[in-house]
C-alpha cells in the first residue's frame, strides 16, 4: 500500500511565523502535490513537483514556496504566516506514468493565530 | 474559474437504497476522472476512476459513468451502507503524465440507517 505520510496532524502558529509542512512517500513516486482544502472550495492545488529540485504553481501559489530535495519529500513553506492561511493542508503523490490516481496523506489542520 | 463542479452539496440517502453524485466539468480535454472518498480528519482516498475510452466502470458496489457529450459524470452506490457516509470529490484531468488534477467542491453523503 502506498504511503503517504504528514509530519503533523495538528499545527498552530503565529501571524508572521515562517512554517514548514513536511511530507514523505514510500512508494518512489515521481510527482507530488500540496493541496489545501477549505469549506465549499474543495481542494485547491498550491505547488506540485514532477522530479526532485523540480516545481510548478498551481492554482493558488501566492504566500507559499516549495522545496523537494530528495524524491520522497516535498515541503511546503509559508514564508510569513497569515491568518487566511488557515486551512487544511493535504499532501499527494503519483507515479507518473498516464492515468494514476495521487494518493493522499491525512493533512494537516493547521491554525493561524 | 471552477473546470469541475459539485452542484450538490450534501445527499441524504436510506441504507440499502442507491446513492447517486453528480459531477460536471467544462474542460474537453479532460480525459481522466476520478472520485474520491473523505471522511473527517483523514485525506482524501481512491475510489474508482474512468479513462475517456469508457462509458462506465464498475467496482462492487460503485459504478462511475461518464456522458462525454454532457461533460458529466455520476457515481452510483448501490446498495448505499451507513459507512458510507463521508464526503466524496471528482476529479479530473487531461490524462498523459504530469498533469494537474483539478477537483469539485465535494458533496457530503448521509447514510440513514
Amino acid at each position: 500500500d502506498v504511503k503517504v505520510t504528514q509530519s503533523s496532524r495538528y499545527l498552530v502558529k503565529r501571524t508572521g511565523e515562517k512554517v514548514f509542512l513536511e511530507c514523505v512517500q514510500d512508494m518512489d513516486h515521481e510527482n507530488m502535490f500540496w493541496y489545501r482544502q477549505d469549506p465549499g472550495l474543495g481542494l485547491r492545488l498550491i505547488y506540485f513537483s514532477y522530479d526532485v529540485k523540480m516545481k510548478e504553481k498551481g492554482d493558488i501559489p501566492e504566500g507559499y514556496s516549495v522545496s523537494r530535495e530528495k524524491k520522497e519529500r516535498f515541503s511546503l513553506i509559508l514564508e510569513s504566516a497569515s491568518t487566511n492561511q488557515t486551512s487544511m493542508y493535504l499532501c499527494a503523490s503519483c507515479r507518473d506514468s498516464t492515468n494514476q490516481p495521487q494518493h493522499f496523506g491525512d493533512g494537516t489542520r493547521l491554525s493561524i493565530l | 474559474d471552477q473546470q469541475v463542479k459539485q452542484n450538490s452539496p450534501s445527499l441524504s440517502v436510506q441504507e440499502g437504497r442507491i446513492s447517486i453524485l453528480n459531477c460536471d466539468y467544462t474542460n474537453s480535454m479532460f480525459d481522466y476522472f476520478l472520485w474520491y472518498k473523505k471522511y473527517p480528519a483523514e485525506g482524501p482516498t481512491f475510489l474508482i476512476s474512468i479513462s475517456s475510452i469508457k462509458d462506465k466502470n464498475e467496482d462492487g458496489r460503485f459504478t462511475v459513468f461518464l456522458n462525454k457529450s454532457a461533460k458529466h459524470l455520476s457515481l452510483h452506490i448501490v446498495p448505499s451502507q451507513p459507512g458510507d457516509s463521508a464526503v466524496y470529490f471528482c476529479a479530473a484531468s487531461e490524462g498523459g503524465t504530469g498533469n494537474q488534477f483539478y477537483f469539485g467542491t465535494g458533496t457530503s453523503l448521509t447514510v440513514i440507517p
